[in-house]
C-alpha cells in the first residue's frame, strides 16, 4: 500500500482536460514539494512537474500542477493519445527520511 | 550527455545477493544525493534506498532495511546497491535516480537510468 493515494485509473477524450489527485498526509505532501512523473509502457519515469507546479524544460504548458495543504493535483489539458501512460506522483516524507510515491494512476484517452 | 545506466541485474535464487551499479556521466555526480527506486512486474514505484551527496545521510524502505545496503564512489562516478538475503518479492526493475537538490535531496527525481532487471 502506497504512502500516497491516487485515483487507479480516469480518462477523457481527446482535446479535454483530466485531473489526477494526490493524496498524503502532514509528514509528506503537508511540509514538502510535490513532483509528477510520467511513465510510458516499458520504460523509465519521466519528470512531469517538481516543486508542485514547476515544469522542467521541454514539458509543454499542457502540464500543471498544484498543492493545497496535504493534497496535490495534476492537470492535463489537450488531452493527446500519446499521453495514454501511467502518472505518479511523489515527495519527501519527513517522517520516513525518504522519498514516497503514490500507486500511479492510469490515463486512458478515449 | 547527462546519464544514468544501471547494471547488475540477472536471475538469482532466493537467499542469494547480487549487487547493482549505476554509473553517472554528464555531470557533477558528486554534488548530488541518489535514490534506488524499484517496480514489480505491474505495480508502482517504490523508493527503496537513499543517499546523500558525501554519503553520510541514508534511508531505507522497511522492505530494504537490514538487507540492502547503498554507497556511493564519487571518484567512479558511480552508485551501488548491494542486495543480501534475496526474496522473490524483490523481484523488480531497478532504477537509479538523481535527487534534483543537490547535497542532502528531498527534491524531486530528475533523471532517471534505463532500470535493470531483478529476478529471485
Amino acid at each position: 500500500q502506497s504512502v500516497l493515494t491516487q485515483p487507479p485509473s480516469v480518462s477523457a477524450a481527446p482535446g479535454q482536460k483530466v485531473t489526477i489527485s494526490c493524496s498524503g498526509s502532514s509528514a509528506n505532501i503537508g511540509i514538502n514539494s510535490v513532483s509528477w512523473y510520467r511513465q510510458l509502457p516499458g520504460t523509465a519515469p519521466k519528470l512531469l512537474i517538481y516543486d508542485n507546479n514547476k515544469r522542467p524544460s521541454g514539458i509543454p504548458d499542457r502540464f500543471s500542477g498544484s498543492k493545497s495543504g496535504t493534497s496535490a493535483t495534476l492537470d492535463i489539458t489537450g488531452l493527446q493519445t500519446g499521453d495514454e501512460a501511467d502518472y505518479y506522483c511523489g515527495t519527501w516524507d519527513s517522517s520516513l527520511r525518504g522519498g514516497v510515491f503514490g500507486g500511479g494512476t492510469k490515463l486512458t484517452v478515449l | 550527455q547527462v546519464r544514468l545506466m544501471e547494471s547488475g541485474g540477472g536471475v538469482v535464487q532466493s537467499g542469494r545477493s547480487l549487487r547493482l551499479s549505476c554509473a553517472a556521466s554528464g555531470f557533477t555526480f558528486r554534488s548530488y544525493a541518489m535514490h534506488w527506486v524499484r517496480q514489480a512486474p505491474g505495480k508502482g514505484l517504490e523508493c527503496v534506498a537513499f543517499l546523500s551527496y558525501d554519503g553520510t545521510q541514508k534511508y531505507y524502505a522497511d522492505s530494504a532495511q537490514g538487507r540492502f545496503t547503498i554507497s556511493r564512489d564519487n571518484s567512479k562516478n558511480r552508485l551501488y546497491l548491494e542486495m543480501n538475503s534475496l526474496r522473490p518479492e524483490d523481484t523488480a526493475v531497478y532504477y537509479c535516480a538523481r535527487d534534483r537538490n543537490t547535497g542532502y535531496g528531498g527534491g524531486a527525481f530528475d533523471l532517471w537510468g534505463q532500470g535493470t532487471m531483478v529476478t529471485v
